[in-house]
């Protein structure tokens, strides 16, 4: 089992819909929570940023963590084309030396006008 | 501005050949990472560096080798021995201090077999 799985999709909606995107993780000692987005051929870009349960709020995204169930939530609020990328979820290692992150697989949004 | 430049955008190896990848950060950050990006594996660190003339293994460091001379450079280099090369190869820098500091990336040099 990966440490942090996520549905490669591609997750289709149409322009204005929410977009809802998930991670599950095993480690039980996660602490904090990131998500990045990743448009064709660049490098990700750092989108949220969670440490513990609850929920966060940055203009359209909302970043959830809900640590009893280890799942961890993006949700985009009124969907452009140009929220088309993949995201990922990550997370930092506990305890690991050098700040190591384990990510999961993407998952690929289409949002189409 | 600042941030992390990586070179060429495209590479391109025959067999046998030894190429290394550039990364540049004025970001003044202590650490910095490479990591490969698969289709649907997510990204897979290779190498890390936490400060000048020092560096450690990731999780898939066979076939790859690294220098730390300077605070703003982490070329990577990939040898002959990788034997499945064709990736897209991130570099990533963060500040140090305590394991929950986010890394920033660069944009990435794709690699191919030629």
């Amino acid at each position: 089992q990966k440490e942090v799985e996520q549905d490669p999709g591609p997750l289709s909606v149409p322009e204005g819909a929410i977009v809802s995107l998930n991670c599950t993780y095993s480690n039980s000692a996660f602490q904090y929570f990131m998500w990045y987005r990743q448009y064709s051929r660049k490098g990700p870009e750092l989108l949220m940023y969670t440490y513990s349960s609850g929920n966060k709020e940055d203009g359209r995204f909302t970043a959830q963590v809900d640590k009893s169930s280890k799942y961890i939530s993006l949700f985009i609020r009124d969907s452009q084309p140009s929220d088309s990328a993949t995201y990922l979820c990550a997370t930092p290692a506990p305890g690991a030396a050098g700040n190591k992150l384990t990510f999961g697989g993407g998952t690929r949004v289409l949002v189409k006008p | 501005d600042g941030g992390i430049t990586q070179s060429p955008k495209y590479l391109f190896r025959k067999e046998g050949q030894n190429v290394t990848l550039s990364c540049e950060q004025n970001l003044n950050h202590d650490a910095m990472y490479w990591y490969r990006q698969d289709p649907g594996q997510g990204l897979r660190l290779i190498y890390y560096s936490q400060i000048v003339n020092d560096f450690q293994k990731g999780d898939i460091a066979e076939g790859y080798s690294v220098s730390r001379e300077k605070k703003e450079s982490f070329p990577l280099t990939v040898t002959s021995a990788q034997k499945n090369p064709t990736a897209f190869y991130l570099c990533a820098s963060s500040i140090l201090g305590g394991n929950q500091q986010p890394q920033h990336f660069g944009d990435g040099t794709r690699l191919s077999i030629l």
